[in-house]
């Protein structure tokens, strides 16, 4: 069963990068035709996607981010990365790594991490 | 920029009632359309994929339907576990891209 966790430092300092980890167990983060995403939660408000990153690498992010995000693959540790620059409070938020179900479900997420809350102070 | 409204805000009904939730987009989506279900502190769970058809392990009272801009979700007869917020996202094949509605929170 595939079981996804986020982990990364509660607390950023504005101006700073946020650095998150999703550490995957039960599958290999490079099975094919799947796409990995990265998605947000700001308290008490809804969903927002950042961005995918398919199996092969190719990455593809949310123009609300404006070039400010990084997604990659820690092939070796089983990770995917998120970076996050220049944040604000405004980024502050619960985030979720999620994948989805395959060429039969592409796209669509019925794996989810916990989620990790990440605070935007100084 | 694709945007999804979801209506109502939020739905007051009581259990073994009929919900129904809308999601409208702004522009042609196919059937590209998935739900979700999250209830505090959790989550989303994958209810419906492409428009209409449920994930693995969902309840047969949860349905979805529609195609291009109007979709809904249509939950037969409310348990009691269905109290949640529903969200309704879309797909782009290209670029791959993903966008979230506001959400429609189902209350007792």
């Amino acid at each position: 069963q595939l079981q996804l966790q986020e982990s990364g430092p509660g607390l950023v300092k504005p101006s700073e990068t946020l650095s998150l980890i999703c550490t995957v167990s039960g599958d290999s983060i490079t099975s094919s035709n799947y796409y990995w995403a990265w998605i947000r939660q700001p308290p008490g408000k809804g969903l927002e996607w950042i961005g995918f990153m398919y199996f092969s690498g190719s990455t593809y992010y949310s123009s609300s981010f404006k070039g400010r995000v990084t997604i990659s693959l820690v092939t070796s540790k089983k990770q995917i990365s998120l970076r996050l620059s220049a944040v604000t409070a405004a980024d502050t938020a619960l985030y979720f790594c999620a994948r989805d179900g395959g060429p039969e479900q592409q796209m669509a997420l019925p794996y989810w991490g916990q989620g990790t809350l990440v605070t935007v102070s100084s | 920029e694709i945007v999804l409204t979801q209506s109502p805000a939020t739905l007051s009904l009581s259990p073994g009632e009929r919900a129904t939730l809308s999601c409208r987009a702004s522009h042609n989506l196919n059937y590209y359309l998935a739900w979700y279900q999250q209830k505090p502190g959790q989550a989303p769970r994958l209810l419906i994929y492409d428009a209409s058809n449920r994930a693995s392990g969902i309840p047969a009272r949860f349905s979805g339907s529609g195609s291009g801009t109007d979709f809904t979700l249509t939950i037969s007869s409310l348990e009691p576990e269905d109290f949640a917020v529903y969200y309704c996202q879309r797909r782009s094949n290209w670029p791959p891209a993903a966008t979230f509605g506001g959400g429609t929170k189902v209350e007792i």
